[in-house]
């Protein structure tokens, strides 16, 4: 089955700093791939819509500024949380659907941990 | 509105017996997906059932199952006959639009925590 792969796992940082998430597909093609956050003990909420050699769509209250994604490949997308600061922690999940293969579902990567001292 | 909403903050079930975790969703699409994800402890989602709008049959894989109520807007997920390995949070999430489209991007409810008890 298709599978996305997301690096690094857990990242902790300083406050100020940048840092990047990635997020593969493994053994497909994604022209699209969704980044998502997910604050302790909450559900999942959609941050943008990657679109490969296009800009990302951002949803209603997400900065883009702040939130930087990069589609370059067909089986690459970063998210880049820049300037980060302790209320940018939380846990980072990307998903892409295998469209070639006609499935409907949406598969997520494992998920990156962000902690902002 | 919450476009889909989970009733149960928590539920706990004992070994080898069947739960029913809740779930109800809001739109006016015709065509539109309903699924069901389990994330463990861990983080991970994991993919357990699919249901389309137009399935005229309730989706079953292997001990789960989806109680599809198309009148009432409910998606319940059953399992049957569970396990130890089946406590994590239980996530229902619905597309809206067709699924061969490119507006893939699902919305979440707040989840189930199930708890599997000996």
């Amino acid at each position: 089955g298709a599978v996305v792969s997301q690096h690094p796992s857990r990242v902790i940082c300083k406050s100020g700093t940048s840092v990047k998430i990635e997020c593969r597909s493994l053994d497909f093609q994604a022209t699209t791939m969704f980044w998502y956050r997910q604050f302790p003990k909450q559900s999942l909420m959609l941050m943008a819509t990657s679109n490969e050699g296009s800009k990302a769509t951002y949803e209603q209250g997400v900065e883009k500024d702040k939130f930087l994604i990069n589609h370059a490949s067909l089986t690459l997308s970063t998210l880049t949380v820049t300037s980060a600061h302790p209320e940018d922690s939380s846990f980072y999940i990307c998903s892409a659907r295998d469209r070639a293969s006609g499935a409907n579902v949406l598969t997520f990567g494992a998920g990156s941990r962000l902690t902002v001292l | 509105a919450q476009k889909i909403t989970q009733t149960q903050p928590g539920m706990f079930v004992q070994e080898k017996e069947a739960v029913t975790l809740d779930c109800t969703y809001d739109t006016s699409d015709q065509s539109y997906g309903l699924f069901w994800y389990k994330q463990p402890s861990s983080g991970e989602m994991i993919f357990l059932i699919y249901q389309g709008s137009y399935d005229e049959q309730n989706a079953t894989e292997g001990r789960y199952s989806l109680n599809f109520q198309k009148a009432r807007k409910s998606a319940n997920l059953v399992i049957s006959a569970s396990q130890l390995g089946d406590s994590a949070m239980y996530f229902c999430a619905m597309r809206e639009g067709p699924g061969a489209g490119t507006a893939s991007k699902l919305t979440f409810g707040t989840g189930t925590r199930l708890q599997v008890t000996l």
